[in-house]
């Protein structure tokens, strides 16, 4: 049973320059969630995508935009990429049951933006 | 007031030690409760789930002082292998919610 699946592992962009993550949840999650872990840092909700839609979404700005496909998987896009987007970047899965479930994460993509 | 907040640490302990790290929320509406431990440069990996008073596996224990919105984690005889942050974890909102993360504690156990 394969679990949560992220790439590339890790990625080197400029500023100003555009990235795109990939997630694949583990086998029966219907549900991914996106989050930011700066160095030294807890990690930070971006958004939670539901049934192919954004269902609730952190403090960030509109640079950080997602997608659901009908097989569950997910992208992350970051658009005009700063210094301060370096960081690790999890996805993590659950089963949507109506309330808080456990999320179970990926191993990441480290993000160095040059 | 923050909305999860950890003891900032290092902890470092020699082995066999008991140690305990703390947790304060600021959603009293919150219902579950969740310890998380993360590996250097690794993903974050559920260690214990907290739903009432409290819970127990082993060496862990969390819990769990809804009056004083505070959790607790408890390692007792402390390993090597215990060596990690411990992330205090509490889900926003009480359905479908997203996590909200603590800084994390960093936890050295020394031979």
């Amino acid at each position: 049973d394969a679990g949560v699946t992220q790439s590339p592992t890790h990625l080197i962009k400029t500023r100003g320059q555009q990235v795109t993550l990939r997630c694949s949840p583990k086998s029966g999650h219907d549900t991914v969630s996106w989050y930011q872990q700066a160095l030294g840092q807890g990690p930070q909700f971006i958004f939670q995508y539901y049934e192919e839609e954004e269902r609730q979404r952190g403090n960030f700005p509109d640079r950080f935009s997602g997608h659901q496909f009908p097989n569950y998987s997910s992208e992350l896009n970051v658009n005009a990429l700063l210094l301060g987007d370096s960081a690790l970047y999890l996805c993590a899965s659950n089963r949507d049951r109506g309330w808080s479930d456990t999320q179970y994460f990926g191993p990441g993509t480290r993000l160095t933006v040059l | 007031r923050k909305e999860v907040e950890q003891d900032p640490g290092p902890f470092n302990v020699p082995e066999g030690a008991t140690v305990a790290f703390n947790c304060t929320y600021s959603n009293s509406a919150s219902q579950s409760f969740f310890w998380y431990r993360q590996d250097c440069r690794k993903e974050p990996k559920l260690l214990m789930s907290v739903y009432s008073s409290g819970n127990e596996d082993g060496r862990f224990t969390a819990q769990l002082n809804r009056a004083s919105q505070y959790i607790s984690l408890l390692i007792r005889d402390s390993k090597l292998s215990d060596s990690a942050t411990y992330l205090c974890v509490v889900p926003r909102g009480g359905s479908q919610g997203n996590l909200i993360f603590g800084k994390g504690t960093k936890l050295s156990v020394k031979p």
